[in-house]
């Protein structure tokens, strides 16, 4: 069984500061995405990550699959009150075929709260 | 272009009732999945669909639970009886395949309260 560990749980902090949330699991992943959900709203899709070592960026949200695919973070930078959510990371299985094969292994999530 | 659409968004009932939830994916997405999330966790997944064939449904408690998803379209899930347990907020997907990158776009979920 595929499980991605997500650290913080819970995150509190003021407007302005820059902020990392780690994802990592003892499983190589052939990709990996992240998710931010509102209260009351489905998971919305941030950023696929394929390539081992791969950095993305989106706007003020910078991620990174690690090298050996088993890892990834988040990193906000000049947090915002607007960036409040529950952030989950999701991978897909490294092999293709059986039930596995489109199936998701996401984390147990991390609620972040930015102060005003 | 129209997102994954369910409905209720919120639902009431109360224990050994049946519930049933709907859910209408993205035009053109044959991969659909239904969730179930508890508050300020991951979602985990009951059931993936690949057009009308259910792929994977070894997490659906199938003594209580069913879906279907008649003509790859729309999809149903079913809780009879429903337990206070069972108070979750469900949650469907749909993605163009399981290949295409595995990217799943969500719907804003039914929040289910059983008392």
């Amino acid at each position: 069984t595929q499980l991605l560990e997500q650290s913080p749980q819970f995150l509190s902090i003021q407007e302005g500061e820059n902020l990392t949330v780690y994802c990592n699991s003892s499983s190589v992943f052939s990709s990996l995405q992240w998710y931010r959900q509102e209260p009351g709203e489905g998971p919305v899709l941030l950023v696929t990550v394929v390539t081992g070592g791969e950095v993305k960026k989106l706007k003020r949200l910078t991620f990174q699959f690690g090298d050996a695919r088993k890892d990834s973070s988040l990193h906000i930078t000049a947090a915002q009150p607007g960036d409040t959510g529950l952030y989950l990371c999701a991978g897909a299985p490294s092999g293709a075929g059986g039930t596995s094969y489109g199936k998701l292994t996401f984390g147990q999530g991390t609620i972040l709260t930015v102060h005003p | 272009e129209a997102g994954v659409v369910q409905s209720p968004r919120y639902k009431i009932i109360e224990k050994k009732q049946p519930v049933a939830f709907w859910c209408n994916p993205i035009s053109g997405h044959n991969t659909l999945y239904w969730y179930r999330q508890n508050l300020g966790q991951g979602p985990e997944l009951l059931i993936r669909y690949e057009n009308e064939e259910a792929v994977d449904d070894s997490q659906l408690p199938k003594d209580r639970f069913s879906a279907e998803r008649l003509k790859g379209v729309d999809s149903t899930l079913k809780i009879q009886p429903a337990e206070l347990g069972d108070s979750a907020v469900y949650l469907c997907a749909s993605s163009l395949g399981p290949g295409m990158g595995y990217e799943q776009y969500f719907g804003p979920g039914t929040r289910l309260t059983v008392t």
